[in-house]
C-alpha cells in the first residue's frame, strides 16, 4: 500500500535551517505531485507548496517563498523540504502528502 | 486566496446520531477541467490527517458508506449518517482548485 515515511523530529536554533524527508513507497513516485503542509500547534493546516518529482517543477504559496525549498531524489523516491532562517513561528508539524495519502508528520521545534 | 469557512466549529453527538458539516468557499471551486477539487479529511487526536472524500462526493475505498459528500461551486456538505466512536476528531475541508490550496479551520466532532 502507499506509504509516506517522514524523518524524525527536529530541535533547531533560531536562524538555522532544517531539512526533512518524505520517503514514498507503494506507487510510482514520479507520477504524483507531493505537497507539504504546515500545522502550527492546535491550529489548522497551511499549504506550503508542491513538487512534481518527474520534472522537479514546483508551485508555492507566496507566504512560504524564500522560506521553503522543495527537492526530490528520484533514485530513492524521496521528497525533501528545507526551511531556512528559522524563527519560533516555524515551530510546527510538517506533513508531506500526495493529496490522498499523508505522512506521519515531522515536529520541528525552534528554540535556543 | 480562497477562504474556506467551516461550520459548526464543534459538534457533540451521541453514537448513532447523524452529523452534518458545512464548508463554504469564497470562490467557485469548479476548475477549468470541469472538476471540482473539494476534499474532506479527518484528523484523529494525535494522528496525521486521513483521507475521506475527494472531488466533492467520491469516497476513498476504505471509507465507510455512512460518510457522504455533496455540493457544488461554493457550498459543500459532509454528512455522517450514524456517528460511530471511531469518527471522533477534527474534520477539514480543503480545496485543490486554486493556488494556494487552502484548508478550512476544522470542525471538531466529540462524542456525547
Amino acid at each position: 500500500q502507499v506509504k509516506l515515511l517522514q524523518s524524525g523530529a527536529a530541535l533547531v536554533k533560531p536562524g538555522a535551517s532544517v531539512k526533512m524527508s518524505c520517503k514514498a513507497s507503494g506507487y510510482t513516485f514520479t507520477d504524483y505531485w507531493v505537497s507539504w503542509v504546515k500545522q502550527s500547534h492546535g491550529k489548522s493546516l497551511e499549504w506550503i507548496g508542491e513538487i512534481y518529482p518527474n520534472s522537479g517543477a514546483t508551485n508555492f504559496n507566496e507566504k512560504f517563498k524564500g522560506k521553503a525549498t522543495l527537492t526530490v531524489d528520484k533514485s530513492t523516491s524521496t521528497a525533501y523540504m528545507e526551511l531556512s532562517r528559522l524563527t519560533s513561528e516555524d515551530s510546527a508539524i510538517y506533513y508531506c502528502t500526495r493529496g490522498s495519502d499523508w505522512g506521519q508528520g515531522v515536529m520541528v521545534t525552534v528554540s535556543s | 486566496d480562497v477562504v474556506m469557512t467551516q461550520t459548526p466549529v464543534s459538534l457533540s453527538l451521541a453514537i448513532g446520531q447523524p452529523a452534518s458539516i458545512s464548508c463554504k468557499s469564497s470562490q467557485s471551486l469548479l476548475g477549468t477541467s470541469g472538476k471540482t477539487f473539494l476534499n474532506w479529511i479527518l484528523q484523529r487526536p494525535g494522528q496525521s490527517p486521513k483521507r475521506l472524500i475527494y472531488q466533492v462526493s467520491k469516497l476513498y475505498s476504505e471509507v465507510p458508506d455512512r460518510f457522504s459528500g455533496s455540493g457544488s461551486e461554493t457550498e459543500f456538505t459532509l454528512k455522517i449518517s450514524r456517528v460511530e466512536a471511531e469518527d471522533l476528531g477534527v474534520y477539514y475541508c480543503w480545496q485543490g482548485t486554486h493556488f494556494p490550496y487552502t484548508f478550512g479551520a476544522g470542525t471538531k466532532l466529540e462524542l456525547k
